[in-house]
């Protein structure tokens, strides 16, 4: 199992473009989030979801959309980047019953 | 609210030395709670939580809910042991996908 997979590993914006962060799993997990790292702020939860097709926000939801047509991926969408979004970016994902997370690689993203 | 503090954003000691990595909790519930470990260039992995009561790779946490507190122990730290360090939290009746995490502790273990 490759476990839980990021693309792209690094990423540089200028303001105001969009992109799409992806993040997929192979370990059929019902759970997946998006966290966001910045220092001396730890990690804080972006959006989630329970399942495919069921979205819901987290702590920081501004400025990211998610959906989750499948199972095995949750893209993170930035619409519009701000300097602001500047973070390493962490998808997890974690089966229904169970409390661990597993955590992809990161994403370190900086808009300029 | 939940809430986790991680009172020191870094901790540096001597190899062999008595490591404490601290983490208080603010929850009116029953919480469950998690430490997980980024080592360098590596992703962010389950430690341990206080459910299993378990001791990984030496490391030990009890939860004291009169203290509200989960702190990490460890009583011989090993150069390898020097990594980011996050205590988490997930409220009673919460999924496992709400954790709420401390701002980490950055531990480094000298030769």
């Amino acid at each position: 199992n490759a476990g839980v997979t990021q693309t792209p590993k690094f990423q540089v914006l200028k303001t105001g473009q969009s992109m799409t962060l992806q993040c997929a799993q192979d370990m059929n997990h019902e759970y997946m989030s998006w966290y966001r790292q910045d220092p001396g702020m730890g990690l804080r939860l972006i959006h989630y979801s329970v399942g495919a097709g069921i979205t819901d926000q987290g702590e920081v939801p501004n400025g990211y959309n998610v959906s989750r047509s499948t199972t095995e991926d949750f893209p993170l969408r930035l619409l519009s980047a701000a300097p602001s979004q500047t973070s390493v970016y962490f998808c997890a994902s974690s089966r229904s019953g169970t409390n661990e997370q597993f955590f992809g690689p990161g994403t370190r993203l900086t808009v300029l | 609210a939940q809430r986790v503090t991680q009172p020191e954003k870094l901790l540096s000691v001597f190899k062999g030395a008595p490591v404490e990595l601290k983490c208080n909790y603010s929850y009116s519930g029953s919480p469950e709670l998690f430490w997980y470990v980024q080592y360098s260039r590596q992703r962010l992995q389950l430690l341990l939580r206080h459910i299993s009561r378990e001791s990984i790779k030496g490391f030990t946490a009890d939860l004291n809910k009169g203290e509200t507190s989960f702190h990490l122990k460890k009583p011989f730290a090993q150069e390898e042991d020097s990594a980011m360090y996050y205590c988490a939290l997930k409220g009673s009746g919460g999924s496992n996908y709400k954790l709420t995490f401390g701002k980490g502790t950055l531990l480094t273990v000298n030769p």
